[in-house]
């Protein structure tokens, strides 16, 4: 069983929708990051939530944490083709545990 | 900087060849990391490194896979024999800890661009 399960798996839209993906899991994390993968390269940091019912944005995304701290949610407005990829949550103070992904494509 | 460096980018080799992967952590950082990423397993720690000494290498999946650090700017990840069922990318990843009031959450990592290997 995956400690954090995301879903939708795969998620494809046309330029201009709004989409959510979501991080789930039974476990209490102190914080939780969020990566995007672009192919062939590794993931970058998108941002860290530490505190419950947490609300980050960065630009048009726009992360929560939950108020119990067991799951996250991403939601991008209008969303653009440079969104396309992978996009990874993660928990661990040092090593991390990464979740399954979310693969999006944005068609123009 | 120019960020995490790894070498190569690409292997082919066949079963039960040695094979090599190396990485340069950013300059500074005292953690480093290697992971593996698959379609079924997804990304998943094997080894960290804190100020090159190996901290948890429970996620290496077996003996044939070995890593060193041998100073705080190279680290070696050697799989002898490769099997085919090592076929993935492998991620090197480094960080910082940050200290004091300033150690909130998770420290950034950054990550490599990855080698790709094939075992046939």
């Amino acid at each position: 069983t995956q400690l954090l399960e995301q879903s939708p798996q795969f998620l494809s839209i046309q330029e201009g929708e709004n989409l959510t993906v979501y991080c789930n899991s039974s476990s209490v994390f102190s914080s939780l990051q969020w990566y995007r993968q672009e192919p062939g390269e590794g993931p970058v940091l998108l941002v860290t939530v530490v505190t419950g019912g947490e609300v980050k944005k960065l630009k048009r995304l726009t992360f929560q944490f939950g108020d119990a701290r067991k799951d996250s949610s991403l939601h991008i407005t209008a969303a653009q083709p440079g969104d396309t990829g992978l996009y990874l949550c993660a928990v661990g103070r040092r090593a991390l545990t990464f979740g399954s992904g979310t693969r999006l494509q944005v068609q123009p | 900087d120019a960020g995490v460096i790894q070498s190569p980018r690409h292997e082919v080799t066949e079963m039960g060849q040695e094979v090599t992967l190396r990485c340069k952590p950013i300059s500074g950082h005292d953690y480093l990391f290697w992971y593996r990423q698959t379609m079924m397993r997804g990304l998943e720690l094997l080894i960290y490194f804190n100020n090159n000494v190996p901290i948890d290498d429970s996620g290496m999946p077996e003996d044939r896979f070995s890593a060193k650090m041998p100073n705080a700017s190279f680290s070696t990840l050697k799989i002898q024999p490769s099997e085919p069922r090592d076929s993935a990318v492998y991620f090197c990843a480094s960080s910082l800890e940050r200290e004091g009031l300033y150690r909130i959450g998770t420290d950034t990592q950054y990550f490599g661009p990855g080698t790709r290997l094939t075992v046939l």
